[in-house]
C-alpha cells in the first residue's frame, strides 16, 4: 500500500548551517514528490516538488534529492534562518493531476540562533 | 487573494452534538481537498472534489462524516455524532490545476 515516512522526528541547528530533512516512501509508482512547510498554527505550505523523472530540482536556498534506487527524498535548506522552523512534510501522488497526496509524518527543524 | 478560508477556526462541542465545518476555496479553484491532522496518524486526505463533484472519499473515516460542496466557493465537511476520537485539526485545501495545494488555517475541533 502506499505510505510516506520519516527517518527524523525532530532536527536542531545552528543559524547559519545547512539542514538536511530526509523521507522514505514506499510507493514506486508515485509520479510526484512534494515538500510542504508547516508553521505553527497554519496549514501546510508547498515549498518545492520534484517529478519521479528527476534526481535533483533546486529552488530558493532549498534542493530536493530524489534517490528512486532506495525510495529515499531529502529536503536541503541552505543557511538556515529562524524563521525556517516548522514542520516539514515529505507527500507523494501516484498522478500527475496532484490530487491524491499521501502525506509522511513530518520532522520538526528548530533552528537555533 | 484572501487564500483558503475556514471556519470556525476553532470549536468545541460535546460528545454526540454535530459539528458542520466550513471552507471557502480560493476563487477560480476548481479542485477541493478536506484533511484531517492528528499527532498520531499524520495529514491524511478525507475527501476531494473536482469542479463540485465529489471524487474520492476512501479517507472518510465513518459514516458519520459527511461533506458536501454545493457550490464552488463553499464546502461544508459534517460530523454526526461527534466523538472525543474526532478531535483533531481539519484542514481544506484548494488547487487551480497548477502544482500546489493551498491549504487553509484549519479548524481545531475539540469533542469532550
Amino acid at each position: 500500500g502506499e505510505s510516506v515516512g520519516l527517518h527524523l522526528p525532530t532536527l536542531s541547528v545552528q543559524e547559519g548551517d545547512n539542514s538536511i530533512i530526509n523521507c522514505a516512501y514506499s510507493n514506486s509508482a508515485s509520479d510526484y514528490f512534494i515538500w510542504y512547510k508547516q508553521e505553527s498554527g497554519k496549514g501546510p505550505q508547498f515549498i518545492i516538488d520534484i517529478r519521479s523523472n528527476m534526481d535533483k530540482r533546486q529552488g530558493q536556498r532549498v534542493t530536493v534529492l530524489l534517490n528512486k534506487t532506495v525510495k529515499h527524498l531529502s529536503l536541503q535548506i541552505a543557511a538556515t534562518q529562524p524563521g525556517d522552523s516548522a514542520v516539514y512534510f515529505c507527500a507523494e501522488t501516484p498522478n500527475t493531476g496532484f490530487q491524491k497526496l499521501v502525506f509522511g509524518t513530518g520532522t520538526r527543524l528548530l533552528v537555533s540562533p | 487573494d484572501a487564500g483558503v478560508i475556514q471556519s470556525p477556526r476553532h470549536e468545541v462541542t460535546e460528545m454526540g452534538q454535530e459539528v458542520t465545518l466550513r471552507c471557502k476555496p480560493i476563487s477560480g479553484h476548481n479542485s477541493l481537498f478536506w484533511y484531517r491532522q492528528t499527532m498520531m496518524r499524520g495529514l491524511e486526505l478525507l475527501i476531494y472534489f473536482n469542479n463540485n463533484v465529489p471524487i474520492d472519499d476512501s479517507g472518510m473515516p465513518e459514516d458519520r462524516f459527511s461533506a458536501k460542496m454545493p457550490n464552488a466557493s463553499f464546502s461544508t465537511l459534517k460530523i454526526q455524532p461527534s466523538e472525543p476520537r474526532d478531535s483533531a485539526v481539519y484542514f481544506c485545501a484548494s488547487n487551480g490545476g497548477g502544482r500546489e495545494q493551498y491549504f487553509g488555517p484549519g479548524t481545531r475541533l475539540t469533542v469532550t
